[in-house]
C-alpha cells in the first residue's frame, strides 16, 4: 500500500496562532488526499477532501476559512489550522486514496495539536 | 440510526484466544470493506481489505464479509498482547471517495 508521511506527529501552540500540518505520500502521487479529527475515543470524523490543483471540498460543519486546505503538488497537502483555540486540541490524521480501483485506504501516524 | 454500527467494547480476551469483532451496516451501496487497527496515538493502520461476500485470510487475520446480512467480521487467531490496540471497520461503496467508519473496538489481550 501507499507510504504517507505526517508531521509533525505533535505540536503545541499558543492561542490565536497558526499551526500547518503536512502530509506526504512518499511512493505514488496522490490527487486526493483526506483530513481527519478524532477526538479521545472516538472515531474518525473528515473534516475535508483535498484535491491537487483545485480547493478542498469541506465537510458540513467544518470551517474553511479556520482549517485551510492546500494541496499543491501531487505528494504534498497541508492543513493550517488558523487562530487556533484551545477547543482545536485534537488529533488530526491525513489519507490517502491510492487510486487505480485500490480502496485500501492509508493513513498518517497523526498529529497531536494542543492549544495553550 | 448511525450508517455503520460496531460495539466500542471494551473486550478483553487472554492471550491466545480467538477474537472475533463485528460491524453491521445499513447502506446497501457499500461494497469495499476494511479493517483499520489503531495504537494509542497512532493513525490506523490497514490490516484487511476485502471486496464483496466471502473470506480473506491474512496469517493470524481473516475478514468475512455477509452482504446478505449486511454484517461483517474479523478474526484474530493466537491472539497475542501486540494485538492489543482500538480497531475500526471501514466502508465505501463504488464511486464514492469517502470512507464510513466504526466507532471501533477496544481490544486488550491479556497476556
Amino acid at each position: 500500500g501507499a507510504v504517507v508521511s505526517q508531521h509533525p506527529s505533535w505540536v503545541i501552540c499558543k492561542s490565536g496562532t497558526s499551526v500547518k500540518i503536512e502530509c506526504r505520500s512518499l511512493d505514488f502521487q496522490a490527487t486526493t488526499m483526506f483530513w481527519y479529527r478524532q477526538f479521545p475515543k472516538q472515531s474518525l470524523m473528515l473534516m475535508a477532501t483535498s484535491n491537487e490543483g483545485s480547493k478542498a471540498t469541506y465537510e458540513q460543519g467544518v470551517e474553511k476559512d479556520k482549517f485551510l486546505i492546500n494541496h499543491a503538488s501531487l505528494t504534498l497537502s497541508t492543513l493550517t489550522v488558523t487562530s487556533a483555540h484551545p477547543e482545536d486540541s485534537s488529533f488530526y490524521i491525513c489519507s490517502v486514496n491510492p487510486g487505480q480501483g485500490n480502496y485500501g485506504y492509508t493513513f498518517g501516524s497523526g498529529t497531536r495539536l494542543t492549544v495553550v | 440510526q448511525k450508517e455503520v454500527e460496531q460495539d466500542p467494547g471494551p473486550l478483553s480476551v487472554p492471550e491466545g484466544a480467538i477474537v472475533s469483532l463485528n460491524c453491521t451496516y445499513s447502506n446497501s451501496a457499500f461494497q469495499y470493506f476494511m479493517w483499520y487497527r489503531q495504537y494509542s496515538r497512532k493513525g490506523p493502520e490497514l490490516l484487511m481489505y476485502t471486496y464483496s461476500s466471502g473470506n480473506k485470510e491474512d496469517g493470524r487475520f481473516t475478514a468475512q464479509v455477509d452482504k446478505s446480512s449486511k454484517y461483517i467480521s474479523l478474526f484474530i487467531r493466537d491472539s497475542q498482547p501486540s494485538d492489543s490496540a482500538t480497531y475500526l471497520c471501514a466502508m465505501i461503496n463504488f464511486g464514492n471517495e469517502k470512507l464510513t467508519f466504526g466507532t471501533g473496538t477496544r481490544l486488550t489481550i491479556i497476556p
